[in-house]
């Protein structure tokens, strides 16, 4: 069965760039009509919704955060990414890919999720 | 954007039935029929329980239902059990981006 894992460094110091992959295993992250998303969580806090990615690298961002954030896809590696700059506090969070359906544009397949934390 | 307003908290008793509406706008639920809805445990991923606001994808228990009038989704619990106390987040397309609701903390006493 398809599987999303995150990956990436679980502290970032302010005003750095945060980056994460997902890796997709169980199938091509080019086939079916998919797209590929980034979800945050801080803690005790909500879901919100950062981004998503096509595999032709067609990209759409959430309006508070389109001047940070930048979703890549790498289909030779089957993984997509995430690259936030400026970090703050704020940024602190659990980080979850996420796979979405075109036809009904839900979240289906979710990764567990990371932490990550900025701080000095 | 705003997140959609949801109650933060519901409860309820086992066996009974609970629903937790969604507000949005004219520019999200009101123009789309995209919502979804979602299950979240502790420490846990989210789960799809409902998609295109009235549709239970396979495996989910038929005690969940969804439904939408107007800029307002809504998502039932009927049959309450203990393993249904979790957070319930919503979530719709906007056009360009998706927002989730603020997330609604359901309780079973």
């Amino acid at each position: 069965q398809v599987q999303l894992q995150e990956s990436g460094p679980g502290l970032v110091k302010p005003s750095q760039t945060l980056s994460l992959t997902c890796t997709v295993s169980g199938d091509s992250i080019s086939s079916g009509a998919y797209y590929w998303s980034w979800i945050r969580q801080p803690a005790g806090k909500g879901l919100e919704w950062i981004g998503r990615i096509y595999a032709s690298g067609i990209t759409s961002y959430t309006p508070s955060l389109r001047s940070r954030v930048t979703l890549s896809v790498d289909t030779s590696r089957n993984e997509f990414s995430l690259k936030l700059n400026s970090v703050t506090a704020a940024d602190t969070a659990v980080y979850f890919c996420a796979r979405g359906t075109f036809r009904e544009d839900a979240f289906d397949i979710w990764g567990q999720g990371t932490m990550v934390t900025v701080s000095s | 954007q705003s997140a959609l307003t949801q109650p933060a908290s519901v409860s309820g008793s086992p066996g009974q039935s609970i629903t937790i509406s969604c507000t949005g706008t004219n520019s999200d639920i009101g123009n789309y029929n995209l919502v979804s809805w979602y299950q979240q445990h502790p420490g846990k991923a989210p789960k799809l329980i409902i998609s295109e606001a009235n549709k239970r994808p396979s495996g989910v228990s038929d005690r969940f239902s969804g439904s939408k009038s107007g800029n307002t989704a809504s998502l039932t619990i009927s049959g309450l059990q203990a393993e249904d106390e979790a957070d319930y987040y919503c979530c719709s397309y906007t056009g360009s981006y998706s927002v989730f609701g603020g997330g609604t903390k359901l309780t079973v006493l």
